[in-house]
């Protein structure tokens, strides 16, 4: 697509309940980002895929937080058994490649509140 | 490690003054890159500008400069004569470019409010 897609926009969840974010990257891009941004706060990185590469989980918080990648396509961020502190702005971002040599982009965020 | 340093929590100036936003940046790679994002109140980010650590020139875009210093750390961003619509959260960034595959991190953000 000519950008990076979202989906929902807005989530509200209850508390301990599981939620799905999915984002479509723009097509071709092999590298596929996953931050979180805590209302007021900068950008956390939580995960990342390039390409069939084995994915950097490194930043996740917890075993509750998942994400998986189709091909070089579609990826969704698995949230189990939410709690309040995972309210956020979940931001998906691709880019042509890894590296700082790329620039990404980035799409509007899914807005998650833990009620 | 890489880390970035973003001071100024928030600022506030009077259209048409000239602002200044502050980067610090650490990192232990001899190659990597710089970048600007404005996030407006819409919440998307959107990509200003990428500087990689080879090029110190400094960059002019239209009412937008940027002021990269090595020898400081330093990846200042200015905005001239200020405008409503240049109020956002900005955000300076880092990449390293060994060993590779390393994911932007962000500076915690500055908050520019240009009163009118």
């Amino acid at each position: 697509g000519a950008g990076v897609s979202q989906s929902p926009s807005n989530k509200v969840t209850e508390k301990g309940k599981d939620v799905e974010l999915r984002c479509d990257p723009i097509s071709g891009h092999t590298a596929l980002y996953w931050y979180r941004q805590r209302l007021g706060q900068g950008l956390e990185f939580l995960i990342y895929f390039q390409g069939n590469s084995a994915p950097d989980k490194s930043g996740l918080p917890s075993d509750r937080f998942s994400a998986e990648r189709t091909g070089e396509s579609v990826s969704t961020l698995t949230i189990q058994r939410t709690q309040q502190e995972d309210s956020a702005v979940y931001l998906c971002a691709s880019s042509l490649g890894t590296g700082g040599g790329y620039g990404y982009t980035f799409g509007s965020g899914t807005r998650l509140t833990v009620v | 490690a890489q880390k970035v340093t973003q001071a100024q929590t928030e600022i506030s100036v009077v259209e048409k003054e000239d602002v200044t936003l502050d980067c610090v940046y650490e990192t232990r790679d001899t190659t990597y890159y710089l970048f600007w994002y404005k996030q407006p109140p819409s919440g998307e980010l959107v990509f200003l500008i990428r500087r990689n650590s080879f090029d110190e020139q400094n960059e002019i875009s239209g009412r937008y400069s940027w002021n990269f210093q090595k020898s400081t750390s330093s990846f200042n961003f200015t905005i001239t004569a200020s405008q409503v619509v240049d109020s956002a959260v900005y955000f300076c960034a880092l990449s390293e470019a060994y060993p590779g595959n390393t994911p932007l991190v962000f500076g915690k953000g500055t908050r520019l409010s240009v009163i009118a």
